[in-house]
């Protein structure tokens, strides 16, 4: 079952502007990931935000989360045009063993 | 070595043959997965290994059949698919359940 919604579905943007997704989920959480999946390819992990985490950083990529909200984003700064994948946030429940994926943002950086 | 690797890449059987995917890693990771992606859909989560036991089925049918050899393998036995099983096949790996976990780069399946 799809615990993740992400929106937009679809965001397509110039080299070098920031990009800005969402992902809302229903059940209280242990943590939320971000996966990156180049087109037909294997997902590629970039950040995991814990419960109690508000904001994390890596490299060009920032997270936030908010748990009052059931809501998290993923920035993306000074996109490139090798930013252009699926994005996927997954949740992993706050006494599950598994990750559930959302229906994820396709993202275009244009060159 | 942080890789999960995947063979075959691509696979074309036919409703009655029976094939294996295989999926290996060599990161120490006790958690191992198997997921099953449509186009333009996110992973769907088919099976779950923990410490080289079942610890989650999805409810997937019986033509599919995992299976874990050790903490390092680990298959997915094919027999008897419908067309509708084509499919991107993920086999994932992690250092325990609920962690991050590292992809392989999948096996794209055919049913003919």
């Amino acid at each position: 079952s799809q615990q993740g919604e992400e929106d937009p579905q679809a965001l397509s943007i110039q080299e070098g502007e920031n990009a800005t997704m969402n992902c809302s989920y229903k059940t209280s959480i242990n943590n939320l990931q971000w996966y990156r999946q180049n087109s037909g390819r294997g997902l590629v992990h970039l950040i995991l935000i814990r419960s109690n985490e508000r904001e994390k950083h890596s490299g060009r990529l920032r997270v936030t989360l908010d748990t009052s909200k059931k809501s998290s984003s993923l920035l993306i700064t000074a996109s490139r045009a090798a930013d252009t994948a699926s994005y996927f946030c997954a949740t992993r429940r706050e006494y599950g063993n598994k990750l559930v994926f959302g229906a994820g943002t396709i993202l275009r950086v244009k060159s | 070595d942080t890789e999960v690797t995947q063979t075959p890449k691509h696979l074309v059987m036919g409703m009655t043959n029976k094939k294996s995917l295989k999926c290996e890693q060599h990161m120490g990771h006790r958690a191992m997965y198997w997921y099953k992606q449509k186009a333009k859909k996110p992973p769907e989560l088919m099976f779950v290994y923990s410490y080289e036991k079942l610890s989650i089925n999805e409810s997937v049918p019986s033509r599919f059949s995992p299976e874990c050899p050790n903490s390092s393998l680990l298959n997915l036995h094919l027999h008897a698919l419908q067309p509708e099983d084509s499919a991107l096949y993920l086999c994932a790996s992690s250092r325990g359940v609920g962690n991050e976990q590292f992809f392989g780069p999948g096996t794209r399946l055919t049913v003919l």
